[in-house]
């Protein structure tokens, strides 16, 4: 069964710590995947997307890392921000020749205290 | 700003009553996809449309139904409203197609935020 698990469901963190969220992944045949950032009551913006040859990608404070042969994936937040507080949620895309098929992870809630 | 209008952004009503949420896609995608989210839940996967069709479905209720429009915008219909259908709906679009490989990414409206009462 494709599916996308995440953990931890929920982080609290001081401001200026890091923090690391990790996605793991039994989607079939794997295509790339996604994380997006979800702030409270806003629609889910994309951080960075992985590839099946990609090892580590960068987006200024966010890395994100994969894992395709044990299909896991990490996002790992640096000297975190009090706007870093969002839901975080990690999507695999399934390999398709048509409109491509999602499955959506139940997301890592962040909170970062002052 | 992704460019995914959702109108209207709040709505109130009643059980038992219908309502319509619209959705205009980024200018170019001919994919649309409809997401419920409950409060504090995940983003459950409701249907998706591909240039006037539907192209996959996922958690809808027989209640509820959508469309896409030669314009390429959509709809979803909520009918019979329970206390349990509040929560947030959000459209997204997508670049997507046969000629296309798929990227993943999907750009999600500010959605619409439905309370039953």
């Amino acid at each position: 069964k494709n599916q996308v698990e995440q953990s931890p469901q929920s982080l609290i963190i001081l401001e200026g710590k890091n923090c690391t969220l990790q996605c793991n992944y039994t989607v079939s045949p794997f295509s790339n995947l996604r994380w997006y950032k979800q702030d409270t009551g806003r629609g889910p913006v994309s951080l960075t997307i992985m590839t099946f040859s990609e090892n580590t990608k960068s987006n200024g404070r966010y890395t994100a890392t994969l894992d395709a042969d044990t299909k896991q994936s990490s996002l790992h937040i640096t000297a975190s921000q009090l706007s870093d507080s969002a839901s975080y949620i990690c999507v695999v895309s399934f390999r398709s020749s048509n409109t491509g098929k999602l499955i959506f992870g139940q997301g890592t809630t962040l909170q970062v205290k002052p | 700003d992704s460019g995914v209008t959702q109108t209207p952004k709040h709505l109130i009503t009643a059980t038992g009553q219908r309502v319509t949420l619209r959705c205009s896609p980024r200018s170019g995608d001919l994919s649309v996809y409809w997401y419920q989210q409950s409060l504090d839940q995940g983003l459950q996967f409701l249907i998706q449309y591909y240039n006037g069709e539907e192209r996959a479905k996922g958690n809808i209720l027989e209640r509820f139904s959508a469309q896409q429009f030669p314009d390429l915008h959509s709809e979803l219909n909520l009918s019979s409203l329970e206390l349990g259908d509040s929560a947030l709906y959000f459209c997204a679009s997508s670049v997507a197609g046969p000629d296309r490989v798929f990227t993943g990414e999907l750009f999600f409206g500010e959605g619409s935020r439905l309370t039953v009462l």
